[in-house]
C-alpha cells in the first residue's frame, strides 16, 4: 500500500460538470505531481507542484486547473471538460523536484478513472 | 524530444521461465532510468531506479540493465510467476528536475 491516497477512485461527469480530484500524501515529501494516463498512450505529466508553488505546467489545457494549498495536498478541478479528457488521472509525490539529478523515487496513488459523457 | 519505446507491448509467458523487456530511449543525455510496475486498476510501484553511472540494478528476481551509449534498459525477470503479471514501465528523466518520460509498456502475462 502507498503513501499516497486518491479520491474518489472513479468519476463520471459530464461536458458541463465542474468536480475535483483530490490527492493526498502521508511521506513528508515536498513535491507532488498530476499524471494523465490514457488508453494506449504513454503517462503524460501534466503539473508539478515543489513546494507548494507550481513548476511545471505541461501545455495543459484551462480547462484542468491544479491548486496546491500545502505539501501534503493536490487537487484538480475539472470544469467542461470533453470526452477525450476521459482517462486515468494519477497523482504522484517525492521528496523534492529540484533541477539537475535529482535521483528521488517518486510515489503514486491507485488514480482516479475519470469518464465525461 | 525524448521518446521513450518498449518492446513488447505484450508477453505471455508459462510460470517458471525467465524473461527480458525493453526499453529505449532517444536522448542519452539522462540522469537515470526506472522501472515501475502497474496493476490493473492501480497506481505505479518502483521497482528499480538505475543511475546513469551503474550498469545494473538489481532486486530479488529483477535485475535492470542500463547501456547509456546505446540507448537502451532492459529488465530480466527470473523465474516467473503468476503474481508477476502486471504492466512493466521505464521512464527516465526530462528537462531537468524530476519530470519523467514514460514508456508505453509492456503488459505481462504469467499462466499457471
Amino acid at each position: 500500500e502507498t503513501g499516497v491516497t486518491q479520491t474518489p477512485r472513479h468519476l463520471v461527469m459530464g461536458m458541463t460538470n465542474k468536480k475535483s480530484l483530490k490527492c493526498e500524501q502521508h511521506l513528508g515529501h515536498n513535491a507532488m505531481y498530476w499524471y494523465k494516463q490514457s488508453a494506449k498512450k504513454p503517462l503524460e505529466l501534466m503539473f508539478v507542484y515543489n513546494f507548494k508553488e507550481q513548476t511545471e505546467n505541461n501545455s495543459v489545457p484551462s480547462r484542468f486547473s491544479p491548486e496546491c494549498p500545502n505539501s501534503s495536498h493536490l487537487f484538480l478541478h475539472l470544469h467542461t471538460l470533453q470526452p477525450e479528457d476521459s482517462a486515468l488521472y494519477l497523482c504522484a509525490s517525492s521528496q523534492a523536484a529540484s533541477g539537475g539529478s535529482s535521483t528521488d523515487t517518486q510515489y503514486f496513488g491507485p488514480g482516479t478513472r475519470l469518464t465525461v459523457l | 524530444k525524448q521518446e521513450v519505446t518498449q518492446i513488447p507491448a505484450a508477453l505471455s509467458v508459462p510460470e517458471g521461465e525467465n524473461l527480458v523487456l525493453n526499453c529505449s530511449f532517444t536522448d542519452s543525455a539522462i540522469y537515470n532510468l526506472q522501472w515501475f510496475r502497474q496493476d490493473p486498476g492501480k497506481g505505479l510501484t518502483s521497482l528499480l531506479l538505475i543511475q546513469s553511472s551503474q550498469r545494473e540494478q538489481t532486486s530479488g528476481r529483477l535485475n535492470a540493465s542500463l547501456d547509456k551509449s546505446s540507448g537502451r534498459s532492459t529488465l530480466y525477470i527470473a523465474a516467473s510467476q503468476p503474481g508477476d503479471s502486471a504492466t512493466y514501465l521505464c521512464a527516465v528523466p526530462t528537462g531537468g528536475g524530476n519530470k519523467l518520460t514514460f514508456g508505453t509498456g509492456t503488459q505481462l502475462k504469467v499462466e499457471l
